[in-house]
């Protein structure tokens, strides 16, 4: 299934630096969404929800564009704890392959 | 519980054997999932169960697979005739009511298949 695409990366970013990166959808009437966090050998966590109006938590971001269906997750000031793969889902459940990041030194 | 509950946390299990695999759901959350996820691969949708409709089983690779959820609260993967191929971990999910609202992870069972 294709509900939901990702660029794997990894994005190599520097600490301190902006990252941000996209995940597209195929469902049109999908209404909510959300990304999640997920660590090495453990299970995804929430990050955060997606409001149609955007949505800010401290450092990160995330954005919905209805119109080219793809929802947006931005990190500001990159910390190496930032460094983890981010997981974008779409209803009911499918979940993108995620965008793996490591923050460098 | 106060989470999602996984059982076993670690299956060995030899080619060809059949292997069980529980999930206790959040109590109170009508929506249950079961997703795969191979060693530095993404996660793969296997079901989705919310309430009494029909289970989206749409996931499930091979007729190897099945899934049951008793009562609308526990359920069971089950994989017959184990493959190599089979090995991952398997992540099962609940969430309260289904679409729109948070989906919360058990720990996973780490299968391995020799």
């Amino acid at each position: 299934r294709k509900e939901v695409e990702q660029d794997p990366g990894p994005f190599n970013v520097p600490e301190g630096a902006t990252v941000a990166f996209n995940c597209t959808y195929s469902n049109s009437a999908s209404q909510s969404f959300f990304w999640y966090r997920q660590d090495c050998r453990k299970e995804p966590k929430l990050l955060m929800s997606v409001y149609s109006s955007g949505n800010e938590d401290g450092r990160f971001t995330a954005q919905l564009n209805r119109a080219s269906q793809y929802i947006s997750l931005l990190i500001r000031d990159s910390k190496l704890s930032d460094s983890a793969t981010y997981l974008c889902v779409v209803p009911p459940g499918f979940f993108g392959k995620g965008n793996q990041v490591v923050v460098i030194p | 519980g106060a989470g999602v509950s996984q059982s076993p946390s670690n299956k060995v299990t030899e080619k060809g054997k059949d292997v069980e695999l529980r999930c206790d759901p959040i109590s109170g959350h009508t929506a249950l999932y079961w997703y795969r996820q191979s060693l530095g691969q993404g996660l793969e949708f296997l079901i989705y169960f919310q309430g009494n409709s029909a289970p989206d089983k749409s996931g499930l690779p091979s007729d190897r697979f099945s899934a049951e959820r008793t009562g609308g609260s526990v359920s069971t993967l089950t994989i017959q005739r184990t493959q190599q191929e089979d090995s991952a971990v398997y992540l099962c999910a609940s969430s309260h009511r289904g679409v729109g609202n948070t989906i919360y992870f058990g720990e996973g069972s780490w299968l391995t298949v020799v």
